[in-house]
Parts: structure tokens; C-alpha cells; sequence
């Protein structure tokens, strides 16, 4: 069965600090790693979709990174815009569902 | 990406009663998911629908309760039945997409419905 956990579960940050979420998972055939962002009141929204360990994608103030066993979302100089869930899942074998983690719940300060 | 929307955005309902929620899609896609949010949970997958096909549903959930129509290529609706406050959580429609030729098929996500059973 497909697992991922994301890890801290919530993490405040001062606007401009640096930081990185963690995924990990374990899935058997990756097929695809997800990263989305929620906001409150409203659904996932896409960001990144990885393939294979080494590949790294980039968006704004967003880099996605990817290894065999977990993946890390680094935030570079965050803005309070960017507080949201973020959350990570997996899609592995013979099918499309995706399994997701918990989220990270991020908040910024301005 | 696509534009999906769902209806309604939330209600409120008493227990032993059936809410049906809508969701459209701007484009024709083949595979559409319905997911249910719990608070504190991860999102889980409900029921796969393919137009034309029978939804295939998860463990844990059945097609009594949990009834799915997808008359065509845009348009869904999942059933809440017999609701009970254990079935307060938001759910949301997603579909499969491949937004580019040559391009990599992503899920996208609906706004949710929000739904609370007193």
C-alpha cells in the first residue's frame, strides 16, 4: 500500500526565511509525486509533478526536488502570500489514484 | 488548467437525509475522481468515475452510500446518503487531464463542497 508522510505538520516562518517541506513515501512503481497548494475554503491547486529521483522543478520563491524515498518543497524567501496547506501525494503501479499526506501547514509573517 | 466547478459550495443538512453534489468541467475528460477531506485527515479517494462505465469505488466505501453519475464527458455528480455527522468533511470532484500535446497527465481539483450534518 501507498504511503507518504509530510513532515513538520505546521511551520512558521518570518517573511524572507528560507526554509523546506518534507515528503516521504513509499509506493511501488512511481509513476508521479505531486505537490499542491490549498488554500483555506478552497481546493488543491497544482505546482509540481516529479518522475524520477534527481529531477528538480521550479515556480517563483518555489523549487521541488525529488530522491527515491522523499521529495522536498524549499521555499526561498517566502512572502505571507505564500502561507497555504501543501501537500504531497503519490501515484504508483497500474492506476491514476493518488495517495496523499496530511499536508504542511505553512504560515509566513510578515 | 482546467475550470471545474462544483455545487453547491457547502450546506448544511440533518442526519438520515441525501445531498447531491454537482461537478462540471469546462473540457471533456475521460477520468474524474471524487475525494473526501476530513479535518486533520489526508484527502481520500471515494470513487474513480469513467463515463460509460460502472464508478470503481475504494475500500471502505460503497455505492449505497455513496451513489456516483457521470452522464457524460464534463459532468458528475456524487450522492451522500442516509448522512450521518461522521460525513462532514468537504469533498471534492478532480479530473485527469493531459493540458499539452506531448505533456504529462495531472489532476486537478474542484473548490469543494463543504458539508455539515447536524
Amino acid at each position: 500500500e501507498d504511503q507518504v508522510t509530510q513532515s513538520p505538520e505546521a511551520l512558521r516562518l518570518q517573511e524572507g526565511e528560507s526554509s523546506s517541506l518534507n515528503c516521504s513515501y513509499t509506493v511501488s512503481g512511481l509513476r508521479g509525486l505531486f505537490w499542491y497548494r490549498q488554500d483555506p475554503g478552497k481546493g488543491p491547486e497544482f505546482l509540481f509533478t516529479l518522475y524520477s529521483a534527481g529531477e528538480e522543478k521550479e515556480k517563483e520563491r518555489l523549487k521541488a526536488t525529488l530522491t527515491k524515498k522523499e521529495s522536498f518543497l524549499h521555499i526561498t524567501a517566502p512572502k505571507p502570500e505564500d502561507s497555504a496547506t501543501y501537500l504531497c501525494a503519490v501515484s504508483g503501479g497500474s492506476n491514476y489514484k493518488l495517495t496523499f499526506g496530511k499536508g504542511t501547514l505553512l504560515t509566513v509573517n510578515p | 488548467s482546467a475550470v471545474i466547478s462544483q455545487k453547491p459550495s457547502r450546506d448544511i443538512c440533518q442526519r438520515g437525509t441525501s445531498l447531491t453534489i454537482q461537478c462540471q468541467v469546462d473540457s471533456q475528460v475521460t477520468m474524474m475522481f471524487w475525494y473526501r477531506q476530513q479535518p486533520g485527515q489526508s484527502l481520500t479517494l471515494i470513487a474513480t468515475a469513467n463515463q460509460g462505465s460502472e464508478a470503481t469505488y475504494e475500500s471502505g466505501f460503497v455505492i449505497d452510500k455513496f451513489p456516483i453519475s457521470r452522464p457524460n464527458l464534463t459532468f458528475s455528480t456524487l450522492t451522500v446518503s442516509n448522512m450521518s455527522p461522521e460525513d462532514s468533511s468537504i469533498y471534492l470532484c478532480s479530473v485527469r487531464l493531459r493540458l499539452a500535446s506531448g505533456g504529462t497527465d495531472t489532476q486537478y481539483f474542484g473548490p469543494g463542497t463543504r458539508l455539515t450534518v447536524l
